[in-house]
C-alpha cells in the first residue's frame, strides 16, 4: 500500500500560470481533503470531497478549484496563480466519516513557490 | 470565535526531560479532539485521539493526553523525550457539530537537545 501520494513533491510557477496538484490514495477512502500549510497558521482546509462526484469548500477555497472524478483521485487546481499561493499543500484521505473517529492519513506534501 | 489555541510556538528540551505541550479549545461542547506530529519534510502522522470516556489516552511513541473539561485543554505529554521527538505537533478537533472537518492549531515545534 502506498497510502496517500502527492504530485509533484515541488513546482515553481510564474504569476498568472495554472498547474494541478494530483492526490491519489489506494485505501478506497471516501474522504479526500487539500490543506495549505504556511509558517504559523498550522493547516488549513481549502476544498474537500466526501464521495466521488462530490467537492465542498473548506476556510480558504478562494483561487483554487478541485474535482473528484475518480474515488481513489483528487485533484486541486489553480487557475491564474499568485505570490499569495506560495505554499507546501497537503493532500489527506479518511475512510468513513470527516474526522470523526476517523483517521486522517496524510500525503508527503507538495512545496509550490509562485514567482 | 471558535477555535483552537495551541499558546507556545516553540519548546525546546533536553533529551530525556519530560514534555508538555499545551492545547485549548474554546468550543461550546466537547469536541473530538486529536494530536499530530508532522517530522521535518513530512506529512501529519496521527498520535492519538479523545472521543469519549477515559479523559487520559495512550498512543503512538509514548505520548499520550489528558482531556480536561473544566480547562478546556487536551494537552500532550511524553515522560522522556528522545531526540527523534524533534518535529512539530499540531492538536486538531472536530467541533462536536455533526460531520464537520478537523480544525487544526498553528503548532508547537519541538527541539530535543543533547
Amino acid at each position: 500500500n502506498a497510502g496517500v501520494t502527492q504530485t509533484p513533491k515541488f513546482r515553481v510557477l510564474k504569476t498568472g500560470q495554472s498547474m494541478t496538484l494530483l492526490c491519489a490514495q489506494d485505501m478506497n477512502h471516501e474522504y479526500m481533503y487539500w490543506y495549505r500549510q504556511d509558517p504559523g497558521m498550522g493547516l488549513r482546509l481549502i476544498h474537500y470531497s466526501v464521495g466521488e462526484g462530490t467537492t465542498a469548500k473548506g476556510e480558504v477555497p478562494d483561487g483554487y478549484n478541485v474535482s473528484r472524478l475518480k474515488k481513489q483521485n483528487f485533484l486541486l487546481g489553480l487557475e491564474s496563480a499568485a505570490p499569495s499561493q506560495t505554499s507546501v499543500y497537503f493532500c489527506a484521505s479518511s475512510g468513513q466519516a470527516m474526522g470523526v473517529s476517523e483517521t486522517q492519513y496524510f500525503g508527503p506534501g507538495t512545496r509550490l513557490l509562485v514567482l | 470565535a471558535q477555535s483552537v489555541t495551541q499558546p507556545d510556538i516553540h519548546i525546546t528540551v533536553s533529551e530525556g526531560a519530560s514534555l508538555e505541550l499545551r492545547c485549548n479549545y474554546s468550543y461550546g461542547a466537547t469536541p473530538y479532539l486529536f494530536w499530530y506530529v508532522q517530522s521535518p519534510g513530512q506529512g501529519l502522522q496521527l498520535l492519538l485521539k479523545y472521543f469519549s470516556g477515559d479523559t487520559l489516552v495512550q498512543g503512538i511513541k509514548g505520548f499520550e493526553a489528558e482531556f480536561k473539561r473544566s480547562q478546556s485543554s487536551f494537552n500532550l505529554r511524553k515522560p522522556s523525550v528522545h531526540w527523534s521527538d524533534a518535529a512539530e505537533y499540531f492538536c486538531a478537533v472536530v467541533p462536536f457539530s455533526g460531520n464537520t472537518p478537523l480544525v487544526f492549531g498553528k503548532g508547537t515545534r519541538l527541539s530535543v537537545i543533547a
